[in-house]
């Protein structure tokens, strides 16, 4: 069972919209919640990390929120640009490190012009 | 500054050969790490080093080697290639083992 859940799985949103992708998980307890941004052919790319006692983080028009109660997390892209198409990816790490962290599948977002 | 660094870039085997993958990072971090992603499925550990001297399994460790050569480089090694190992190769590295992870440009692999 797959530990942490990402939706929609994919989407296409015109440039200069704003998206919100879905993270669940069910790993507990967790250290940190991670997103990345994975562009075709590269190497995923940290967005921001967030730990368990923090709500919101910014990274430029990235903007992660974190429901540690619910355990929720969500990535709201604003005023998307054609670089925002990538695969975006919810990574948490276990409170007790032992290098295994949970990935989530990535949600392919598509920006069109 | 490079990061991690990843050779080969792409790399076509038919199945039974061997092969070394390269990794590199130049952050003076502890940990190292190989994952394999395929599509449809997320990142999946194969073998990490905590610290120089020192390899673990991930989750899927069948029909890989790994060395942890120095500080800097963690090799991972196909002793006897399968299709099913046909994928895309990532390196990263950290500081610890909750800390942000750096990811490699990866190593696409077709085993044919």
């Amino acid at each position: 069972k797959n530990q942490v859940e990402q939706s929609p799985q994919s989407l296409i949103i015109l440039e200069g919209k704003n998206c919100t992708l879905q993270c669940n998980y069910t790993v507990s307890p967790f250290s940190n919640l991670r997103w990345y941004k994975q562009d075709t052919g590269r190497g995923p790319v940290s967005l921001t990390i967030m730990t368990f006692s923090e709500n919101t983080k910014s990274n430029g028009r990235y903007t992660a929120t974190l429901d540690a109660d619910t355990k929720q997390s969500s990535l709201h892209i604003t005023a998307s640009q054609l670089s925002d198409s990538a695969s975006y990816i919810c990574v948490v790490s276990p409170y007790y490190g032992n290098n295994r962290l949970a990935f989530g599948k990535g949600n392919q977002v598509v920006v069109i012009p | 500054n490079a990061g991690v660094t990843q050779t080969p870039k792409f790399q076509v085997l038919k199945t039974g050969q061997s092969m070394t993958l390269q990794c590199a990072q130049d952050m003076n971090h502890n940990s190292m790490y190989w994952y394999r992603q395929d599509p449809g499925m997320g990142l999946r550990l194969i073998y990490y080093s905590a610290s120089e001297g020192t390899t673990d399994k991930g989750e899927v460790p069948n029909g890989y080697n790994v060395s942890r050569l120095n500080k800097r480089e963690f090799s991972l090694r196909l002793e006897s290639a399968a299709p099913s190992q046909t994928s895309v190769y990532f390196c990263a590295s950290s500081v610890g083992p909750v800390t942000e992870a750096f990811f490699g440009q990866g190593t696409r692999l077709t085993v044919v």
